[in-house]
């Protein structure tokens, strides 16, 4: 079965300064990844997924993700925070095998300090 | 791109009533949605799956009875919570994607805030 792993609840950053989200996967079979941004009271909106093909993906908001297979990663990246950042952050693994159904990660809280 | 509304954004019921919530595919037909449900601070968890013209799918642990799902058309699917309990507020969240981007290509419905009193 496929699982995903956000290592952090929690993360703070000072406005300017790079955010790195870290997430990590499970899968049998070759994964579509994604990372989503929830604010409160809001649904999911996509950041970024990587399908096929090249392994740095680039996003909305100045996001970037890379998936690199041996390590069965898919860290998110930002390299200058924003305060507008700050929000709940979602990785999630497509189950190809279950009809596509996300399995998300636990999400971390991104926090900008001033 | 694809969206997918959902309604009513949030809803208050008193116990025991059931509520209704609506989740459309605005632009693009979706043979299948997935339903979700969200506790503060807490990850989203799959509910079931939606099939247009067929049974749900619901994931283990899930009481079907409870939460009826009914898939009539190709753009809409309603999750019905019945007899509801305090236990039962949440925030629940749908999802679709268009059938040409699969399992890739899943929009978010924003969500319903249910409030049981």
């Amino acid at each position: 079965a496929q699982s995903v792993t956000q290592l952090g609840s929690h993360v703070s950053v000072s406005e300017g300064a790079l955010v790195l989200l870290r997430c990590n996967y499970s899968s049998s079979v070759p994964p579509y990844l994604f990372w989503y941004v929830q604010y409160p009271n809001q649904g999911l909106q996509l950041l970024l997924k990587y399908t096929t093909g090249a392994t740095l993906v680039k996003g909305i908001n100045g996001f970037e993700a890379e998936f690199k297979k041996s390590e069965t990663s898919f860290h998110l990246t930002k390299p200058s925070a924003h305060m507008s950042d700050a929000a709940e952050y979602f990785c999630a693994v497509s189950d190809l095998g279950q009809g596509g159904k996300l399995i998300f990660g636990q999400g971390t809280e991104l926090s900008v300090k001033p | 791109g694809a969206v997918v509304s959902q309604h009513p954004s949030w809803v208050i019921c008193k116990s025991g009533t059931s509520v209704k919530i609506e989740c459309r595919s605005l632009d693009f037909q979706a043979t299948t949605m997935f339903w979700y449900r969200q506790f503060p601070k807490q990850s989203l968890m799959l509910m079931a799956t939606s099939n247009e013209g067929s049974k749900a799918t619901y994931e283990q642990g899930v009481e079907k009875d409870k939460f009826l799902i009914n898939h009539a058309s190709l753009t809409l699917s309603t999750l019905t919570v019945t007899s509801a309990h305090p236990e039962d507020s949440s925030f629940y969240i749908c999802s679709a994607s268009p059938k040409s981007e699969g399992a890739s290509g899943y929009t978010f419905g924003s969500g319903t805030r249910l409030t049981v009193v």
